[in-house]
């Protein structure tokens, strides 16, 4: 079955510095990738996703990420964090053939300090 | 263009009683989930219809847990009886198409936060 890993429970940066949030996943075959994000009482916002193509996918909020398939990575960048970002992070994976189903992680708080 | 909605957003009941949740998903969106999030964790697939029809309930506890989407358009999830293990938020989300659709971004309401005493 599909997992994912988001190793780091809690991510702090200063605001303007980059904004890493580090994902892998495990799937069988090749895999549909997701990012979300949740603010407090609401449910999940989606970022952006990789499909197919180019392995650098652009998303909203000036948020991108790079999709590295010997490293089975899908790590969401930011050149420059802003406090309003402080929320939490979820990366997910489905496999393009199989069972449909989206495997979430635990997830990533960040936290960017003023 | 309005997002999924569902309601209520709180509910606290006391053990052994019996809860329901709704879901209306976007219009026009031929797949709903019903997902499970435990404090601290990532959301998890309870159900998934695509219309009316329930093609994954492999993850449903069905000795407690029932959900209906009788005319393809908005669900209903039930328990009951809830058990204290119970208490989480609720989840449903919304996807365009039918079979087929592992790559479509789902679409997510704000949940129902569960609290069983």
């Amino acid at each position: 079955a599909q997992s994912v890993a988001q190793p780091e429970d809690q991510v702090n940066v200063a605001e303007g510095n980059p904004l890493t949030v580090k994902c892998t996943y495990s799937v069988s075959g090749n895999p549909y990738l997701f990012w979300y994000v949740q603010y407090p009482n609401r449910g999940l916002q989606f970022l952006l996703k990789y499909i197919t193509g180019d392995n650098l996918v652009k998303g909203s909020y000036g948020f991108e990420a790079e999709f590295n398939k010997s490293q089975t990575s899908f790590h969401l960048k930011k050149p420059s964090a802003l406090v309003s970002d402080s929320a939490l992070y979820f990366c997910a994976v489905s496999p393009v053939y199989g069972n449909n189903r989206l495997a979430f992680g635990k997830g990533n708080q960040v936290v960017v300090i003023p | 263009e309005a997002g999924v909605v569902q309601s209520p957003r709180y509910k606290i009941i006391e053990k052994k009683q019996p809860v329901a949740f709704w879901c209306n998903p976007i219009s026009g969106h031929n797949t709903l989930y019903w997902y499970l999030q435990n404090l601290g964790q990532g959301p998890e697939l309870l159900i998934r219809y695509e219309n009316e029809e329930a093609v994954d309930d492999s993850q449903l506890p069905k000795d407690r847990f029932s959900a209906e989407r009788l005319k393809g358009v908005d669900s209903t999830l039930k328990i009951q009886p809830a058990e204290l293990g119970d208490s989480a938020v609720y989840l449903c989300a919304s996807s365009p198409r039918a079979s087929g659709g592992a790559s479509d971004t789902q679409y997510f309401g704000p949940g129902t936060r569960l609290t069983v005493l």
